[in-house]
Protein backbone atom coordinates (compact mmCIF):
# COMPACT_ATOMS: atom_id res chain seq x y z
CA UNK A 1 0.00 0.00 0.00
CA UNK A 2 1.28 3.81 -0.57
CA UNK A 3 1.17 6.20 1.98
CA UNK A 4 1.70 9.81 1.75
CA UNK A 5 3.05 11.57 4.62
CA UNK A 6 2.78 15.96 5.30
CA UNK A 7 4.19 16.51 8.64
CA UNK A 8 3.04 20.10 8.73
CA UNK A 9 -0.45 21.06 9.54
CA UNK A 10 -0.26 24.59 9.43
CA UNK A 11 2.23 26.73 7.49
CA UNK A 12 2.58 30.76 7.28
CA UNK A 13 4.55 32.91 5.15
CA UNK A 14 4.90 36.71 4.47
CA UNK A 15 4.43 37.92 1.18
CA UNK A 16 7.22 38.16 -1.21
CA UNK A 17 8.82 35.26 1.04
CA UNK A 18 10.00 31.44 0.11
CA UNK A 19 8.04 28.96 1.81
CA UNK A 20 8.87 25.18 1.74
CA UNK A 21 6.29 22.51 2.36
CA UNK A 22 7.59 18.80 3.52
CA UNK A 23 6.07 15.74 1.81
CA UNK A 24 7.37 11.81 1.91
CA UNK A 25 5.90 8.80 0.76
CA UNK A 26 6.44 5.09 1.16
CA UNK A 27 6.12 3.23 -2.00
CA UNK A 28 7.95 -0.36 -3.15
CA UNK A 29 6.76 0.57 -6.58
CA UNK A 30 9.09 1.55 -9.07
CA UNK A 31 6.42 3.59 -12.10
CA UNK A 32 5.44 6.06 -9.71
CA UNK A 33 4.49 10.16 -10.29
CA UNK A 34 4.48 12.67 -7.59
CA UNK A 35 1.85 15.98 -7.64
CA UNK A 36 1.85 18.97 -5.42
CA UNK A 37 -2.39 20.23 -5.54
CA UNK A 38 -3.81 23.56 -4.38
CA UNK A 39 -7.10 23.40 -2.74
CA UNK A 40 -8.39 27.03 -2.15
CA UNK A 41 -11.67 27.53 -0.30
CA UNK A 42 -14.16 27.12 -3.12
CA UNK A 43 -12.68 23.59 -2.84
CA UNK A 44 -11.49 23.13 -6.64
CA UNK A 45 -8.72 20.80 -6.32
CA UNK A 46 -5.72 22.70 -8.74
CA UNK A 47 -2.97 21.05 -10.11
CA UNK A 48 0.25 22.91 -8.84
CA UNK A 49 2.98 20.87 -10.19
CA UNK A 50 4.12 17.50 -11.24
CA UNK A 51 7.02 14.62 -11.01
CA UNK A 52 7.54 11.93 -12.93
CA UNK A 53 9.65 9.62 -10.72
CA UNK A 54 12.00 8.39 -13.42
CA UNK A 55 13.10 11.69 -13.93
CA UNK A 56 16.60 13.21 -11.63
CA UNK A 57 15.74 16.57 -12.50
CA UNK A 58 13.43 18.74 -10.17
CA UNK A 59 10.25 20.25 -12.30
CA UNK A 60 9.86 24.19 -11.86
CA UNK A 61 6.51 25.65 -12.92
CA UNK A 62 7.21 29.29 -12.90
CA UNK A 63 7.65 30.30 -8.52
CA UNK A 64 6.86 26.93 -7.86
CA UNK A 65 9.64 24.00 -7.84
CA UNK A 66 10.17 20.77 -6.12
CA UNK A 67 13.46 18.83 -4.32
CA UNK A 68 12.93 15.50 -5.22
CA UNK A 69 14.46 12.92 -3.24
CA UNK A 70 13.98 9.45 -4.54
CA UNK A 71 16.25 7.64 -2.42
CA UNK A 72 14.94 9.34 0.69
CA UNK A 73 11.35 9.49 -0.74
CA UNK A 74 11.00 13.08 -0.27
CA UNK A 75 9.00 15.70 -2.36
CA UNK A 76 8.83 18.88 -0.95
CA UNK A 77 7.58 22.02 -2.38
CA UNK A 78 9.25 25.52 -2.80
CA UNK A 79 7.04 28.30 -3.13
CA UNK A 80 8.87 31.54 -4.16
CA UNK A 81 8.03 35.18 -3.77
CA UNK A 82 4.57 34.17 -2.55
CA UNK A 83 1.34 36.07 -3.45
CA UNK A 84 -1.78 36.37 -1.20
CA UNK A 85 -3.45 34.20 -3.53
CA UNK A 86 -1.46 31.22 -2.50
CA UNK A 87 -3.32 31.02 0.81
CA UNK A 88 -4.82 27.47 0.66
CA UNK A 89 -4.37 23.80 1.63
CA UNK A 90 -1.84 21.93 -0.68
CA UNK A 91 -1.56 18.30 -0.97
CA UNK A 92 0.93 15.88 -1.95
CA UNK A 93 -0.25 12.80 -4.05
CA UNK A 94 0.99 9.77 -5.24
CA UNK A 95 0.06 8.14 -8.53
CA UNK A 96 0.77 4.70 -9.34
CA UNK A 97 1.50 3.74 -12.82
CA UNK A 98 -0.05 1.55 -14.31
CA UNK A 99 -3.60 1.60 -13.09
CA UNK A 100 -3.59 5.28 -12.17
CA UNK A 101 -4.27 5.05 -8.61
CA UNK A 102 -4.07 8.42 -6.62
CA UNK A 103 -3.49 8.53 -2.94
CA UNK A 104 -3.11 11.97 -0.88
CA UNK A 105 -1.72 13.62 1.83
CA UNK A 106 -2.99 14.63 4.71
CA UNK A 107 -2.80 18.39 3.84
CA UNK A 108 -0.95 21.70 4.61
CA UNK A 109 -2.64 24.91 5.20
CA UNK A 110 -0.72 27.63 3.85
CA UNK A 111 -1.11 31.40 4.84
CA UNK A 112 0.36 34.05 3.01
CA UNK A 113 0.42 37.51 5.30
CA UNK A 114 0.52 40.77 3.94
CA UNK B 1 -12.20 22.46 -22.49
CA UNK B 2 -15.32 21.84 -19.90
CA UNK B 3 -14.39 20.58 -16.68
CA UNK B 4 -15.43 17.72 -14.20
CA UNK B 5 -18.94 18.68 -13.41
CA UNK B 6 -20.95 17.74 -10.06
CA UNK B 7 -24.11 18.12 -8.72
CA UNK B 8 -25.27 19.10 -6.34
CA UNK B 9 -22.87 21.23 -4.96
CA UNK B 10 -24.68 21.09 -1.50
CA UNK B 11 -26.83 18.40 -0.04
CA UNK B 12 -28.67 18.14 3.60
CA UNK B 13 -30.24 14.81 4.69
CA UNK B 14 -31.21 13.46 7.72
CA UNK B 15 -29.07 10.06 9.16
CA UNK B 16 -30.72 7.10 7.77
CA UNK B 17 -31.85 8.73 4.37
CA UNK B 18 -30.47 8.06 1.35
CA UNK B 19 -28.27 10.24 -1.19
CA UNK B 20 -26.89 10.26 -4.62
CA UNK B 21 -24.65 12.27 -6.28
CA UNK B 22 -23.53 12.40 -9.88
CA UNK B 23 -20.40 13.03 -12.25
CA UNK B 24 -19.90 13.66 -15.59
CA UNK B 25 -15.96 13.41 -16.07
CA UNK B 26 -14.24 15.12 -18.63
CA UNK B 27 -14.90 14.03 -22.38
CA UNK B 28 -12.36 11.28 -23.32
CA UNK B 29 -11.66 10.76 -19.75
CA UNK B 30 -11.41 7.03 -19.45
CA UNK B 31 -10.30 6.83 -15.09
CA UNK B 32 -13.03 8.48 -13.07
CA UNK B 33 -12.06 8.53 -9.41
CA UNK B 34 -14.89 9.07 -6.18
CA UNK B 35 -13.15 10.63 -2.91
CA UNK B 36 -14.22 11.26 0.29
CA UNK B 37 -12.75 14.04 2.10
CA UNK B 38 -14.00 15.25 6.06
CA UNK B 39 -12.81 18.26 7.16
CA UNK B 40 -9.60 18.89 7.84
CA UNK B 41 -8.25 15.32 6.23
CA UNK B 42 -7.05 14.41 2.66
CA UNK B 43 -9.26 13.24 -0.15
CA UNK B 44 -10.00 9.36 0.23
CA UNK B 45 -10.45 7.21 -2.37
CA UNK B 46 -13.72 5.34 -2.57
CA UNK B 47 -13.72 3.95 -5.77
CA UNK B 48 -11.83 4.19 -9.17
CA UNK B 49 -13.52 2.94 -12.53
CA UNK B 50 -11.56 2.45 -15.74
CA UNK B 51 -14.39 3.32 -18.87
CA UNK B 52 -17.55 1.12 -17.11
CA UNK B 53 -15.17 -1.23 -14.70
CA UNK B 54 -14.11 -0.98 -11.42
CA UNK B 55 -10.42 -0.54 -10.51
CA UNK B 56 -10.24 -0.54 -7.12
CA UNK B 57 -12.65 0.24 -4.63
CA UNK B 58 -11.06 -1.28 -1.46
CA UNK B 59 -12.09 1.68 0.88
CA UNK B 60 -15.27 1.92 -0.34
CA UNK B 61 -17.83 0.93 2.45
CA UNK B 62 -20.24 -1.58 0.31
CA UNK B 63 -22.58 -2.05 3.44
CA UNK B 64 -23.72 1.43 2.79
CA UNK B 65 -21.79 2.88 -0.42
CA UNK B 66 -22.58 1.81 -4.22
CA UNK B 67 -21.29 3.26 -7.09
CA UNK B 68 -21.71 2.97 -11.06
CA UNK B 69 -20.19 4.37 -13.97
CA UNK B 70 -22.73 3.53 -16.98
CA UNK B 71 -21.07 2.93 -20.21
CA UNK B 72 -18.13 4.57 -19.48
CA UNK B 73 -18.95 8.28 -19.12
CA UNK B 74 -21.43 9.33 -16.30
CA UNK B 75 -21.30 7.93 -12.61
CA UNK B 76 -23.12 7.82 -9.35
CA UNK B 77 -22.73 7.54 -5.76
CA UNK B 78 -24.97 6.50 -3.40
CA UNK B 79 -25.18 5.96 0.29
CA UNK B 80 -27.81 4.40 1.59
CA UNK B 81 -28.19 4.94 4.92
CA UNK B 82 -26.22 7.85 5.44
CA UNK B 83 -24.58 7.98 8.98
CA UNK B 84 -23.69 11.14 10.73
CA UNK B 85 -20.14 10.29 10.06
CA UNK B 86 -20.77 10.07 6.44
CA UNK B 87 -20.59 14.35 6.15
CA UNK B 88 -17.84 15.38 3.72
CA UNK B 89 -17.30 16.79 0.45
CA UNK B 90 -17.33 14.09 -2.35
CA UNK B 91 -15.14 15.00 -4.80
CA UNK B 92 -14.89 13.35 -8.16
CA UNK B 93 -12.41 13.20 -11.01
CA UNK B 94 -11.12 12.25 -14.00
CA UNK B 95 -8.01 11.40 -16.10
CA UNK B 96 -6.57 10.05 -19.59
CA UNK B 97 -5.13 6.80 -19.23
CA UNK B 98 -3.31 7.00 -23.08
CA UNK B 99 -0.55 9.29 -21.97
CA UNK B 100 0.62 10.92 -18.32
CA UNK B 101 -1.44 13.18 -16.82
CA UNK B 102 -3.11 14.26 -13.46
CA UNK B 103 -6.60 13.99 -12.02
CA UNK B 104 -8.82 17.15 -12.82
CA UNK B 105 -11.45 17.70 -10.09
CA UNK B 106 -14.69 18.83 -10.07
CA UNK B 107 -15.90 21.04 -7.53
CA UNK B 108 -17.00 18.43 -5.21
CA UNK B 109 -20.45 17.84 -3.28
CA UNK B 110 -20.89 18.86 0.46
CA UNK B 111 -22.58 16.64 2.29
CA UNK B 112 -24.42 17.03 5.77
CA UNK B 113 -25.67 14.82 7.51
CA UNK B 114 -27.77 15.67 10.57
Amino acid sequence: AQTVTQSQPEMSVQEAETVTLSCTYDTSENNYYLFWYKQPPSRQMILVIRQEAYKQQNATENRFSVNFQKAAKSFSLKISDSQLGDTAMYFCAFMKRPGNQFYFGTGTSLTVIP
Amino acid sequence: EAGVAQSPRYKIIEKRQSVAFWCNPISGHATLYWYQQILGQGPKLLIQFQNNGVVDDSQLPKDRFSAERLKGVDSTLKIQPAKLEDSAVYLCASSLIQRNTEAFFGQGTRLTVV
